[in-house]
């Protein structure tokens, strides 16, 4: 089966731009997670959705950060404007159910923010 | 709130060296131990886990021990291979929590031939 995909894997904009992610989850998969590791410190969740809903969002840093999953597929996340405080590694997880699977996470999106 | 903490990396070791990378915890209740590895150009991946107190999680020569009373989860391995250079995380999720993992902030592992 394909793995979880994300888009782009690396991606360089100016402070103050907008840039939207994109995760594709393995196909099944109803739970899916944003998670950030910052300056090589520890990952951190940002959200996580049910299909379509957003089940808690508790992690997301501030109101400049805005997730969707348009008909319980892929999911993006934008970010409007960036601050230089966001650069850092994204990653997307997916599982089926998660209690007796383990989250399948892609390669992460590298964002840089100058 | 939860917390988890690794030593501080990275660690260097040398071919066939033994491993062991610590890894402590704060949570209420019962929580899952795991240990993630990410080896270079790829995502994470589930190296081992754990459930409750006393379990040992095992996987391609790695072991670790839930350990209640010392609330640590070591990563341990006999004899390292460069092929294990990688980064290794620990984490821990809540029982009834919906699969939200609290991550360390990850060791760096480097072995050399």
């Amino acid at each position: 089966e394909a793995g979880v995909t994300q888009f782009p894997s690396h991606s360089v904009i100016e402070k103050g731009q907008t840039v939207t992610l994109r995760c594709d989850p393995i196909s099944g998969h109803d739970n899916l997670y944003w998670y950030r590791r910052v300056m090589g410190k520890e990952i951190k969740f940002l959200l996580h959705f049910v299909k379509e809903s957003k089940q808690d969002e508790s992690g997301m840093p501030n109101n400049r950060f805005l997730a969707e999953r348009t008909g319980g597929t892929y999911s993006t996340l934008k970010v409007q404007p960036a601050e230089l405080e966001d650069s850092g590694v994204y990653f997307c997880a997916s599982s089926q159910e998660w209690k007796r699977s383990p989250l399948h996470f892609g390669n992460g999106t590298r964002l840089t923010v100058t | 709130g939860d917390s988890v903490t690794q030593m501080e990396g990275p660690v260097t070791l040398s071919e066939e060296a033994f491993l062991t990378i610590n890894c402590t915890y704060t949570a209420t209740g019962y929580p899952s131990l795991f240990w993630y590895v990410q080896y270079p150009g790829e995502g994470l991946q589930l190296l081992l886990k754990a459930t409750k107190a006393d379990d040992k999680g095992s996987n391609k020569g790695f072991e670790a021990t839930y350990r209640k009373e010392t609330t640590s989860f070591h990563l341990e391995k006999g004899s390292v291979q460069v092929s294990d250079s990688a980064v290794y995380f620990c984490a821990l999720t809540r029982s009834g929590n919906t699969g939200k993992l609290i991550f360390g902030q990850g060791t760096t592992l480097q072995v050399k031939p």
